[in-house]
């Protein structure tokens, strides 16, 4: 499946901004951009995707380049509870008849610091 | 807000023995989904449904079964459990060409 690179790890302080990239220079024209996190021991919590536009949600904010090979996630304010595993993925949600499978890589171990 | 719940968090049981794991989700979602996690190896897909009764084989379909007799619920079976079947399940449900939510997981354990 598609491939990803992330840092594996970043701190944060508490309250700043958390700016975690992703590098996805393989992405294809229909293929959106797609962020999760997973918190210890819970299941992968859906943030944010896009095509192309930057795009914002009460969560995060997706800033995808021009060219569309890298994107940035971005938490406004970090709290101690955004401590978890970021997930950068790509994916067409129109192949596999819209219910294909996720795959995440190894993904950011973002960790907020009081 | 979606809601996925799963049925236990915490499961243990015995090599041999049938197991279930039951997912349901309260948004009238078409697909749902059954993944496991292990450490290094990801998230894999086992099963997925896109309608009622219907069923397709993900990547690791081997010693698993599925049940989809209602819309909300998705049922993952274990035929005969196995140890090397200890695992974080994930069940997952979305609208149809929409991002998918997941639940909290079953961490299951296999003696």
């Amino acid at each position: 499946d598609a491939k990803t690179t992330q840092p594996t790890s970043m701190d944060c302080a508490e309250g700043r901004a958390a700016n975690l990239p992703c590098n996805h220079s393989t992405i294809s024209g229909n293929e959106y951009v797609y962020w999760y996190r997973q918190i210890h021991s819970q299941g992968p919590q859906y943030i944010i995707h896009g095509l192309k536009n930057n795009e914002t949600n009460e969560m995060a904010s997706l800033i995808i380049t021009e060219d569309r090979k890298s994107s940035t996630l971005i938490l406004p304010h970090a709290t101690l509870r955004d401590t978890a595993v970021y997930y950068c993925m790509f994916k067409d949600p129109y192949s596999g008849g819209g219910a294909d499978g996720l795959t995440f890589g190894k993904g950011t171990h973002l960790i907020i610091q009081p | 807000d979606v809601k996925v719940t799963q049925s236990s968090r915490y499961l243990v049981k015995r090599t041999g023995e049938k197991v279930f794991l039951e997912c349901v989700q309260d948004m009238d979602h078409e697909n749902m989904f059954w993944y496991r996690q292990d450490p290094g190896l990801g998230l894999r897909l086992i099963y997925f449904s896109y309608d009622v009764k219907m069923k397709e084989k993900g990547d690791i379909p081997e010693g698993y079964s599925v049940s989809r007799e209602k819309k909300e619920r998705f049922s993952l079976i274990l035929e005969s459990a196995s140890t090397n079947q200890t695992s974080m399940y994930l069940c997952a449900s979305s609208l149809q060409y929409q991002p998918q939510h997941f639940g909290d997981g079953t961490r299951l354990s296999i003696l």
